[in-house]
């Protein structure tokens, strides 16, 4: 069974630094592309930027391009997504989700994790 | 990009009826659209691919059609666990989007 399995919530401060995990099982992780999606209250799903592990091609979303970083490590099936200074505006719920298709970009997501949400505070 | 239209933001359907869930692009994105549906507290379950291809294990009352600008989503004998979130997404042109999603309750 492929599962995606995020870490917990978190609470920072404006200016802090975030790094947040997707870790895959099931499945020949280098082999499929796997993405982020942020989901603000009162929002749609947002698609923010994806990444092959099998050769760390990273592709992000004008809105997310220098404000966030997503990398994967292929030794641990994980992917991650960091932020090196948080805002406020980034409270949200952030989805890791893999493309259904080996090595396909254009694709559908399936599956996805269970979302790991960011709150940020003062 | 690419926007994607779902509207209305909210529809009202009487368990048991059909639901009819339009979404809109604002160019032609081919066939390459799938539905998710969410639900509260829960991650985004991917329902039909393709524009018309359920996913695995998707029940058959659920359907999409469409082609190039104009998609729909249609649920048949409205069961209880269906009220939920849906939101289409278009990964036909980077970058890759979603519509703001339609919202289905109980009349």
């Amino acid at each position: 069974e492929v599962q995606l399995v995020q870490s917990g919530a978190e609470v920072k401060k404006p200016g802090e630094s975030l790094k947040i995990s997707c870790k895959t099982s099931g499945y020949n992780f280098p082999s499929y592309w796997i993405g982020w999606v942020r989901l603000m209250p009162g929002k749609g799903l947002e698609w923010m930027g994806i990444i092959y592990p099998g050769d760390s091609d990273v592709r992000y979303s004008p809105s997310f391009q220098g404000q966030v970083t997503i990398s994967a490590d292929k030794s641990i099936s994980t992917a991650y997504l960091h932020w090196s200074s948080l805002k406020a505006s980034d409270s949200a719920m952030y989805y890791c989700a893999r493309l259904g298709v080996p090595a396909a970009l254009m694709t559908h997501f399936d599956p996805w994790g269970q979302g790991t949400l960011v709150t940020v505070s003062s | 990009e690419v926007v994607m239209t779902q509207s209305p933001a909210t529809l009202s359907v009487s368990p048991g009826e059909r639901a009819t869930l339009p979404c809109r692009a604002s160019q032609s994105i081919n066939i390459n659209l799938a539905w998710y549906q969410q639900k509260p507290g829960q991650a985004p379950r991917l329902l039909i691919y393709g524009a018309s291809t359920r996913a695995t294990g998707i029940p058959a009352r659920f359907s999409g059609s469409g082609s190039g600008t104009e998609f729909t989503l249609t649920i048949t004998s409205l069961q209880s666990e269906d009220f939920a979130v849906y939101s289409c997404h278009q990964y036909n042109t980077w970058p890759y989007t979603f519509g703001q999603g339609t919202k289905l309750e109980i009349k």
